[in-house]
């Protein structure tokens, strides 16, 4: 069984300050990881993933994440910022297991960036 | 090159009622799958297709819901009859097949059901 964890479900930033969202994962086996961004209205759209090789992942609108197996943890960053970056974002979690490869959801975190 | 289409964007429908959803994949891609994202929750899988087979329909309420994939394209799911509960956003993705390390699942809009 697999699971995601993100820890608070609402983050407030100031415009160009630090963006830290946290995801914590649960899984029997070695995971694929990913976080998605949902703008309202909108379907989800891939904004990195970490599957095999380096541990740090650069994505897309400047985040970046990093898998760390000791924390079981994926948390996304951006150095700075932008009003844009306002949405929700989710982690997720997909086995490596052969025959179990769906996706499994963390249940979100709403990004509000205050000008 | 069109991503994934869904439709319709919106529905509301009286409890009771029937409703069924359609999803266009992005072509070439063997792999779909719906998901229901509840209000304020991440998406659940209900069924997960590889080409015209479902391989993981674990989480689908099968009393009421349905879906279908004929060809291996297109796909249709529904619902009969919907229940208040039933209120949430539909989500369609296809990928490339899933058991490929590389893979990328790409999401439609989806439909968000409004049931009253």
């Amino acid at each position: 069984a697999q699971s995601v964890t993100q820890l608070g479900s609402h983050v407030s930033v100031s415009e160009g300050a630090l963006v830290l969202l946290r995801c914590n994962y649960s899984s029997s086996v070695p995971p694929y990881l990913f976080w998605y961004v949902q703008y309202p209205n909108q379907g989800l759209q891939l904004l990195l993933k970490y599957t095999t090789g380096a541990t740090l992942v650069k994505g897309i609108n400047g985040f970046e994440a990093e898998f760390k197996k000791s924390e079981t943890s994926f948390h996304l960053t951006k150095p700075s910022a932008h009003m844009s970056d306002a949405a929700e974002y989710f982690c997720a979690v997909r086995s490596t297991n052969f025959g179990n490869e769906k996706l499994t959801f963390g249940t979100g975190t709403r990004l509000t960036i205050i000008p | 090159e069109a991503g994934v289409v869904q439709s319709p964007r919106y529905k509301i429908i009286e409890k009771k009622q029937p409703v069924a959803f359609w999803c266009n994949p992005i072509s070439g891609h063997n792999t779909l799958y719906w998901y229901r994202q509840n209000l304020g929750q991440g998406p659940e899988l209900l069924i997960r297709y590889e080409n015209e087979e479902a391989v993981d329909d674990s989480q689908l309420p099968k009393d009421r819901f349905s879906a279908e994939r004929l060809k291996g394209v297109d796909s249709t799911l529904k619902i009969q009859p919907a229940e208040l509960g039933d209120s949430a956003v539909y989500l369609c993705a296809s990928s490339l097949f899933s058991s490929s390390y590389n893979t990328e699942a790409f999401f439609g809009q989806g439909t968000r059901l409004t049931v009253v």
